[in-house]
């Protein structure tokens, strides 16, 4: 079975640039995240779908960030513009929601770093 | 109080050795538990889902006290690819029913030869 992919894995910008990350989840999977992760720290979620619908955006930060999922398959998030602060890894998972006991499987994840 | 607390460590212990991570969670109402296992610059991996009864897979034992609000990780006869971050992870349903994935910080472990 493939897993989750995401592109690309490395990407270094100049603040104020725009930047997308782009991720394909596991086939059949209908829920999928987008999370952040500083160094050192746990995941933090940006936005979770259930299909093409974003349920929870709460932590998105929406004057910069924005995300879709067309077709309810792959998704893209978007910076724009990007400042010093956003260098993290953006880590993409998918899971088969239904009941939300599944757990979740993470991409490689993109790492990005601002200059 | 944090929704998921850890000990970040590091925890250092020679091959061979049994260590135990506990991971402590605010809401009671938690519905599921996760381990996760995060290599240095690597993404998460499921290490194990983490059931009332408790369960266990191969030298990995995994515990759920819900009186205490804990779930718990024990590694048997620790070996040096054991060497990780183990995240745990907890399922919280609110009050519009909406699920959400709460994550801890990560307890860091390196086993020495």
């Amino acid at each position: 079975e493939a897993g989750v992919v995401q592109s690309p894995r490395y990407k270094i910008i100049e603040k104020k640039q725009p930047v997308a990350f782009w991720c394909n989840p596991i086939s059949g999977h209908n829920t999928l995240y987008w999370y952040r992760q500083n160094l050192g720290q746990g995941p933090e979620l940006l936005i979770r779908y259930e299909n093409e619908e974003a349920v929870d955006d709460s932590q998105l930060p929406k004057d910069r960030f924005s995300a879709e999922r067309l077709k309810g398959v792959d998704s893209t998030l978007k910076i724009q513009p990007a400042e010093l602060g956003d260098s993290a890894v953006y880590l993409c998972a998918s899971s088969d929601g239904g009941s939300g006991n599944q757990p979740q499987h993470f991409g490689d994840g993109t790492r990005l770093s601002i200059l | 109080r944090k929704e998921v607390e850890q000990d970040p460590g590091p925890f250092n212990v020679p091959e061979g050795a049994t260590v135990a991570f506990n991971c402590t969670y605010s809401n009671s109402a938690s519905q599921s538990f996760f381990w996760y296992r995060q290599d240095c610059r690597k993404e998460p991996k499921l290490l194990m889902s983490v059931y009332s009864s408790g369960n266990e897979d191969g030298r990995f034992t995994a515990q759920l006290n819900r009186a205490s609000q804990y779930i718990s990780l024990l590694i048997r006869d620790s070996k040096l690819s054991d060497s990780a971050t183990y995240l745990c992870v907890v399922l919280n349903l609110n009050a519009g029913n909406n699920r959400k994935l709460i994550w801890g910080l990560g307890t860091s472990l390196a086993v020495n030869p």
